[in-house]
């Protein structure tokens, strides 16, 4: 149980296009999923919380505008990251909550051109 | 603030040897314990938890004891295997939100 899904897996976009990636909890509901970033032989950054029905929050110095975050089911949430440059490209991992214990995606790793 | 602590790596170890990652916290308030591990170009498992003082987390022959008095949350195994060659993370929830704190990640390679 407590499986989270995400989608593509892997992307590669141009500079200055926009790219959106899927988050699904497949055999529960979340009203709060989270969305991270990481870096290379680093740990995980959280970058907003997204809960369903409401805006999300943005941890300090994570642009909402750059990154739209939009959580319209209780089994969905999206990141999409508008004007992608190459300095976005990382490994993006959502995670869901579930009984007060976060499950986590596979990942999606971006590549800007 | 909340914080988590783990022990450089990478650790290398032969198979069969015990395994000790230390992991120590800071935190106000009661957090929730984890141990997380990711294996390469994947995200992240949830491979323990503990949510009390004195609470035993285990899975796959790993455990981890909530120690309160020494703040310490330490991951070991009796004996790796090369398959347990991954990322171990450790990490606080706060009950406010749920936020996970990490720590840095510790690297284990198992050589055959």
């Amino acid at each position: 149980g407590a499986v989270v899904s995400q989608h593509p897996s892997r992307v590669i976009c141009k500079s200055g296009t926009s790219v959106k990636i899927e988050c699904r909890s497949l055999d529960f509901q979340a009203t709060t999923m989270f969305w991270y970033r990481q870096f290379p032989k680093k740990s995980l950054m959280l970058m907003a919380t997204s809960n369903e029905g409401s805006k999300a929050t943005y941890e300090q110095g994570v642009e909402k505008d750059k990154f739209l975050i939009n959580h319209a089911s209780l089994t969905l949430s999206t990141l999409t990251v508008t004007s992608a440059h190459p300095e976005d490209s990382s490994f993006y991992i959502c995670s869901a909550l579930h009984q007060e214990t976060q499950y986590f995606g596979p990942g999606t790793r971006l590549l800007v051109l | 603030g909340n914080s988590v602590t783990q022990m450089e790596g990478p650790v290398t170890l032969s198979e069969e040897a015990f395994l000790t990652i230390n992991c120590t916290y800071t935190a106000t308030g009661y957090p929730s314990l984890f141990w997380y591990v990711q294996y390469p170009g994947e995200g992240l498992q949830l491979l323990l938890k503990a949510t009390k003082a004195d609470d035993k987390g285990s899975n796959k022959g790993f455990e981890a004891t909530y120690r309160k008095e020494t703040t310490s949350f330490h991951l070991e195994k009796g004996s790796v295997q090369v398959s347990d060659s991954a990322v171990y993370f450790c990490a606080l929830s706060d009950r406010d939100g749920n936020k996970l704190v990490f720590g840095a990640g510790t690297i284990l390679r198992v050589k055959s």
